[in-house]
């Protein structure tokens, strides 16, 4: 089955609302990130943070590993957050592989 | 610092070509990560180098696919006799060299088989 998953899908905002982004994973884990992508755009790191919460602007990410999760809050939306953010680990197999298994992306949509 | 740098950001071939990808990864970074994005599969894990080692390369297609890292500054992603199914992002990512390390991604190539 699916490693990362990722919801919602997709998620429609009106400027000045909030978000809360969902990352669930199945296996135990080296590091956590969190990345934006325009379309066509490049991954931007948001955080890395395989444990605890971070802040960075209007931007809060929290990974809980007891309970497999991370999340991504971002407060006061504008319509220049809208794109897909991507979360993705390193699994803890042991192996010192490095690789980052990607969720599917949450797909962002910010209305004046 | 420039970060990841990736040529070309375009490169369209025909059927059967074949197709050489380059990555500069961060100086100082000592692993080097390629992966493949396209709309159906998202992002997908090709290979790993580590110190110029080919660590894992469990992602790669085995046939046609190769990738190589002849020195520190830079690594190939070479792919043979080109299909349509291989036009995708294909990103170049690097890190420090300790195990769940921040990676730093590259612009990517956009790979468009004709």
């Amino acid at each position: 089955g699916q490693q990362v998953q990722q919801s919602p899908a997709s998620l429609v905002l009106q400027e000045g609302e909030n978000a809360e982004l969902q990352c669930n994973f199945s296996t135990s884990l080296n590091s956590m990130q969190w990345f934006y992508q325009r379309p066509g755009g490049s991954l931007v790191s948001l955080f890395y943070n395989p444990s605890g919460t971070k802040h960075s602007g209007r931007l809060t990410s929290t990974t809980v590993i007891k309970e497999r999760r991370s999340s991504l809050h971002i407060s006061s939306s504008q319509t220049t957050d809208s794109g897909t953010y991507l979360c993705a680990l390193e699994r803890n197999t042991g192996a010192n592989t490095g690789k980052l298994t990607f969720g599917h992306g949450t797909i962002l949509r910010v209305h004046p | 610092n420039a970060g990841v740098i990736q040529t070309p950001r375009h490169k369209v071939t025909g059927k059967g070509q074949e197709a050489t990808l380059w990555c500069e990864p961060i100086s100082g970074h000592s692993a080097v990560f390629w992966y493949r994005q396209t709309i159906v599969q998202g992002l997908e894990f090709l290979t790993y180098f580590r110190n110029q080692a080919p660590i894992d390369d469990s992602g790669m297609p085995k046939e046609r696919f190769s990738a190589q890292m002849p020195n520190q500054s830079h690594s190939t992603l070479k792919i043979q006799s080109t299909q349509p199914q291989d036009s995708a992002v294909y990103l170049c990512a690097s890190s420090l060299d300790r195990r769940g390390q921040e990676q730093y991604f590259g612009p990517g190539t956009r790979l468009t088989v004709l």
